[in-house]
């Protein structure tokens, strides 16, 4: 069973256009929904988190939770060429566990180009 | 500095060799978990461990073996390495206290298994 699902890519847009990142979840009972960013060769970052309905913004990014519709997006506005890497969606999912667990879509590779 | 590190960094092997990869975080936390990414399939849980004495198996824990005797450390062992376990290995923690699972990554293993 595929969990979380995220748009392939790769994704190209120019320096200073407005980057759209959409991810999709299967399992209703997933409480909290972050977004990593992955340079080549380099460790996930966490960017955005969110757990509630709705835009969460920090800076450039806002993060859109939609439950009902199970989808997470991320949106990188005034895109620049640093922000080039590979964003994964990650849901965790609660099941009898305190913390849950974390399920990872395969990413999507964006590329923005001066 | 809060972190958390794995040993070694890359390491080039031999099909049936054992092998431990180490990983320690400094900040307490009691969720740890093993990583491995490949190209096109992301990342994929091997093992997790709620807290000392207590570990479960993640997605694909064929072939590994893990021990959780103290908080900071969670290696991971290799009882005999397979070519198709040649991977990419991230170990992350995070705290119960987060409530969301916000799990923070390790730099990474790069593993070849000839």
């Amino acid at each position: 069973q595929k969990e979380v699902e995220q748009n392939s890519g790769p994704l190209s847009v120019p320096e200073g256009a407005i980057a759209s990142l959409n991810c999709t979840y299967s399992d209703r009972g997933s409480q909290s929904f972050f977004w990593y960013r992955q340079y080549s060769g380099k460790s996930p970052e966490l960017i955005m988190f969110i757990y509630s309905n709705g835009d969460k913004e920090d800076g450039r990014f806002t993060a859109q939770l939609n439950k009902a519709s199970q989808y997470v997006s991320l949106l990188i506005r005034d895109s620049q060429p640093s922000d080039s890497a590979t964003y994964l969606c990650a849901v965790n999912v609660v099941r009898g566990s305190t913390l849950g667990r974390l399920y990872f879509g395969r990413g999507t590779q964006l590329t923005v180009w001066p | 500095e809060a972190q958390v590190t794995q040993n070694p960094r890359y390491l080039i092997t031999v099909t049936g060799k054992k092998l431990t990869v180490t990983c320690s975080q400094n900040m307490n936390h009691e969720y740890m978990s093993w990583y491995r990414q490949d190209p096109g399939l992301g990342l994929r849980q091997i093992y997790y461990s709620m807290n000392v004495e207590v570990t479960d198996k993640g997605d694909v824990p064929e072939g590994y073996k893990v021990s959780r005797k103290e908080k900071r450390n969670f290696p991971l062992i290799l009882e005999s390495p397979s070519p198709n376990q040649t991977s990419l290995y991230f170990c992350a923690s995070s705290s119960s206290e987060t409530v969301n699972n916000e799990q923070f990554f390790g730099p990474g293993t790069r593993l070849t298994v000839l």
